[in-house]
């Protein structure tokens, strides 16, 4: 069964680094999302790219943050520089968007530390 | 804003038991619904969807229903096994909206 896959599954950086956080959504899915989860906390909606831009973004996704897809399967997150409440697991979904499916699915998710 | 709250918090229950997990949400607005499990440390797994004109959904030993004037959900799950364990997740996708708005979870123990 086709799934969406992420890595890394741990990153750890430094407060002040970039990361990039890599996503292979399923193949001809149009829909790509980043959600987050603060440990304890619920997921959280980031941004939402349909067509080659960004289609959605909450109050979370600020100048900071940025995202690509720079192939025809990788789905990127950039954080340009980390802070500490920047430490999350992030996941990545697609979705169809084909008009028979609705189901969002979610990838396994990279745990994002700041020190 | 929409707010999905999902009661109760934990749940602990005897293997064999049927549960009802419940999800509730403000706003009636709502494009569909999806369940979703995780597990410790893990990612999503979809184990439901239902659109916002139905009523019910199953799929083996769950049922989801949804009552979208009164702004509620529920998961019914039948002869619980210790494999079901893992947090249960309701997220909620807007009339007009792309992305889901997470519930708080209810964490599910069943004892053997």
């Amino acid at each position: 069964e086709p799934e969406v896959t992420q890595t890394p599954s741990h990153q750890v950086t430094q407060m002040g680094q970039e990361v990039i956080l890599r996503c292979v959504p399923i193949s001809n899915h149009l829909y790509f999302y980043w959600y987050r989860q603060i440990l304890g906390q619920k997921v959280e909606f980031l941004v939402s790219f349909y067509n080659n831009e960004i289609s959605e973004k909450s109050e979370i996704f600020d100048d900071q943050f940025s995202v690509e897809r720079p192939d025809g399967s990788n789905f990127t997150l950039k954080i340009r520089s980390t802070k500490l409440e920047d430490s999350a697991m992030y996941f990545c979904a697609s979705r169809g968007g084909d008009g028979i499916t609705d189901t969002q699915y979610f990838g396994p998710g990279t745990r994002l530390t700041v020190l | 804003k929409q707010e999905v709250t999902q009661i109760p918090a934990a749940l602990s229950v005897p293997e064999g038991e049927n549960l009802v997990l419940n999800c509730s949400f403000t706003d009636s607005a709502i494009y569909n619904l999806q369940w979703f499990r995780q597990d410790p440390g893990k990612g999503l797994t979809s184990l439901l969807l239902i659109q916002s004109s139905q009523r019910e959904q199953t799929s083996g030993r769950l049922n989801a229903s949804l009552d979208k004037s009164s702004g509620r959900s529920t998961l019914y799950i039948a002869a619980s096994q210790p494999g079901d364990s893992a947090t249960y997740l309701c997220a909620v996708r807007q009339t007009g909206a792309n992305n889901l708005f997470f519930g708080t979870g209810t964490r599910l123990t069943v004892i053997p």
